[in-house]
């Protein structure tokens, strides 16, 4: 079966960086991007960004444009989301998500990183 | 960006109840609308894509329609596990978006 498993909870600096890492089984993992999301405690979902697996080719929201950086190893099934420059403000559990399909729906999710911000 | 405004932010309603939430394009989107479901603590569950179409194994009480810029997503009898936030999603442009969200409360 389809899973997403990311890695455990992170506790930063302001100014710091921190990398999620998102590993893949069940399917081809080269054959779906994979897509970033987060969530501020209590607020809505917000779309970082995409990366096609195969070629690396990505996109990043505009918000995000120059602190944020998604790679992958093919050879292990997993992607990665870093974030530099952090800020309380980026406080949030963080999502990987598969797409699926012509509508680019995420079908599959990872269960969530929590990454906190704090001096 | 193309920016979704999901109407309204909430709602109460109760077991048996008819209800429909609102998501608006900033510009044409044709079909490329997906909506989710997330409860408290959990990742979001896709529920409707392209717009109208049935992810499987979600109820058929859960149906979406709409196109253009006008899109909406309707569950026909509210059941007890409903009760959660849900989301819309645009993938027409290649910088997905999410509308900020509808929380279905209970009456």
């Amino acid at each position: 079966q389809v899973q997403l498993v990311q890695s455990g909870a992170e506790v930063k600096k302001p100014g710091a960086s921190v990398k999620v890492s998102c590993k893949a089984s069940g399917y081809t993992f080269t054959s779906y991007d994979i897509n970033w999301v987060r969530q501020a405690t209590g607020q809505g979902l917000e779309w970082m960004g995409w990366m096609n697996p195969n070629s690396g080719n990505t996109g990043y929201a505009q918000k995000f444009q120059g602190r944020v950086t998604i790679t992958r190893n093919t050879s292990i099934s997993t992607a990665y989301m870093e974030l530099s420059s952090l800020r309380s403000e980026d406080t949030a559990v963080y999502y990987c998500a598969r797409v699926k399909g012509y509508s680019y729906r995420f079908d599959y999710w990872g269960q969530g990183t929590l990454v906190t911000v704090s001096s | 960006d193309i920016q979704m405004t999901q109407s309204p932010s909430s709602l109460s309603a109760s077991v048996g109840d008819r209800v429909t939430i609102t998501c608006r394009a900033s510009q044409r989107i044709s079909s490329s609308l997906n909506w989710y479901q997330q409860k408290a603590g959990k990742a979001p569950k896709l529920l409707i894509y392209a717009a109208s179409s049935l992810q499987s194994g979600v109820p058929s009480r859960f149906s979406g329609s709409g196109s253009g810029t006008d899109f909406t997503l309707t569950i026909s009898s509210l059941e007890p596990e409903d009760f959660a936030t849900y989301y819309c999603q645009q993938s027409y442009s290649t910088l997905r978006t999410f509308g900020q969200g509808t929380k279905v409360e209970i009456k």
